[in-house]
């Protein structure tokens, strides 16, 4: 079966410091898409960055990069430059034959 | 801009009532899913849909059911609510795989409440 697991229920940040999220996933497949979203306390969710299990590169998006292991079957959300503004929850989640699953969440604060 | 709408933002039911959780999308998406959110268990999978009137059940399908007779439009059935499913409920929508990026696009979610 597939599974999503995210162990950090919560993390703190100094502003401006980079932070590391982590996630790791469980699949026999070797054909799946990784994704990182941003749940704001607003509770919109926003798609941050995806990587393809096929892509040799990591994936960045701006500020964000996804430290992608295969091996280790670890998807870790990397931002950089923490801003006040990435306060929030962030979901790691797995595609694969269309289904989409998640983890179980990491609540970031950034400390001014 | 894609829009995934759900029809509510809150809602308050009775126990034993039959409740409906209307989505509705407009790019063409394939796909469609069914969500709760619960503080702790993250974003666990009711139900999702890859075609009209073709579902698969999720991790979590006890208790539901879902409807799609149209490309656009995703229901999800409570026949009987109860308490344990007050929540928060989200639905989203995304281009079947293989399609280019294939990222799922969420509605704002219904905060439901059974009393």
């Amino acid at each position: 079966a597939q599974k999503i697991t995210q162990t950090q229920p919560g993390m703190f940040v100094q502003e401006k410091e980079a932070v590391t999220l982590d996630c790791t996933y469980d699949t026999s497949d070797p054909s799946y898409g990784l994704f990182w979203y941003k749940q704001p306390s607003s509770g919109e969710m926003i798609f941050l960055i995806y990587q393809g299990s096929y892509d040799q590169q990591n994936a960045t998006e701006g500020r964000y990069s996804l430290n992608f292991q295969k091996a280790r079957k670890s998807a870790n959300l990397v931002i950089s430059a923490s801003q006040l503004g990435d306060s929030a929850m962030y979901f790691c989640a797995m595609r694969k034959t269309g289904k989409l699953i998640f983890g179980q969440g990491t609540t970031l604060q950034v400390k001014p | 801009d894609v829009k995934v709408t759900q029809s509510s933002r809150y809602l308050v039911k009775r126990t034993g009532e039959k409740v409906f959780l209307e989505c509705v999308q407009d790019m063409d998406h394939e796909n469609m899913f069914w969500y709760r959110q619960d503080p702790g268990l993250g974003l666990r999978l009711i139900y999702f849909s890859y075609d009209v009137k073709m579902k698969e059940k999720g991790d979590i399908p006890e208790g539901y059911s879902v409807s799609r007779e149209k490309k656009e439009r995703f229901s999800l059935i409570l026949e009987s609510a109860s308490t344990n499913q007050t929540s928060m409920y989200l639905c989203a929508s995304s281009l079947a795989g293989g399609r280019g990026h294939t990222e799922a696009f969420f509605g704002q979610g219904t905060r439901l409440t059974v009393v």
